[in-house]
């Protein structure tokens, strides 16, 4: 089964703090994508990883990629409080250009 | 910039009425995709199409059916839309090697 697997599923923190959200998924893919989709809106994609060991940054946000162990990772350095908003994970489902998409994680930064 | 619109960002229908669900994307995407968004289920796929006149069932195909006439067009359509299909609907669109692009989202309820 295809199946993408991410935690927390909610993310309280304060602003200044560090903190990893976590995306395991479950068969081999190419390409893991991270989005980000605010309140009300659509997704934005944020980062696309596409082989083993790739790291990626975008100001507070660092994501990676771990193929071998089917992990890919989002951390946060230094919270603030425009990055509330719902994060997700998504793989490659087989030879289409289908998605598989985790649960999100809503994160809350507190000032 | 890539371009993905959608028909209406609210939609308000009753139980029964058949109810048409467009996108439009202006980048000459092969992939067009429509998915459902309920909270604590993340997206989810309903129907995608990888050339015009093609589709393919997604995850939850059930109550729904698709039709993609011209490249960029890819509409969804409720036969009989019932209280459970009230959801965030999201169309994305892609070619084989870029990641996907996310319409605005239509927000329909079904009293």
């Amino acid at each position: 089964e295809l199946k993408v697997e991410q935690n927390p599923l909610f993310l309280s923190m304060q602003e200044g703090k560090n903190y990893t959200i976590y995306c395991n998924y479950s068969t081999t893919s190419d390409r893991l994508y991270w989005y980000r989709q605010d309140p009300g809106k659509s997704l934005e994609s944020l980062f696309v990883l596409l082989s083993n060991g790739a790291v990626k940054q975008e100001g507070r946000l660092m994501a990676s990629l771990d193929t071998k162990a089917r992990l890919s990772t989002l951390h946060i350095t230094a919270a603030v409080h425009d990055l509330s908003a719902t994060y997700f994970c998504a793989f490659h489902g087989g030879a289409t250009n289908k998605l598989i998409f985790g649960t999100g994680t809503l994160l809350a930064v507190q000032p | 910039d890539v371009k993905v619109t959608q028909s209406s960002r609210y939609l308000v229908k009753r139980t029964g009425e058949k109810v048409f669900l467009e996108c439009v994307q202006d980048m000459d995407h092969e992939n067009m995709f429509w998915y459902r968004q309920d909270p604590g289920l993340g997206l989810r796929l309903i129907y995608f199409s990888y050339d015009v006149k093609m589709k393919e069932k997604g995850d939850i195909p059930e109550g729904y059916s698709v039709s993609r006439e011209k490249k960029e067009r890819f509409s969804l359509i409720l036969e009989s839309a019932s209280t459970n299909q009230t959801s965030m609907y999201l169309c994305a669109s892609s070619s084989v090697v870029t990641k996907q692009y996310f319409g605005p989202g239509t927000r329909l309820t079904v009293t």
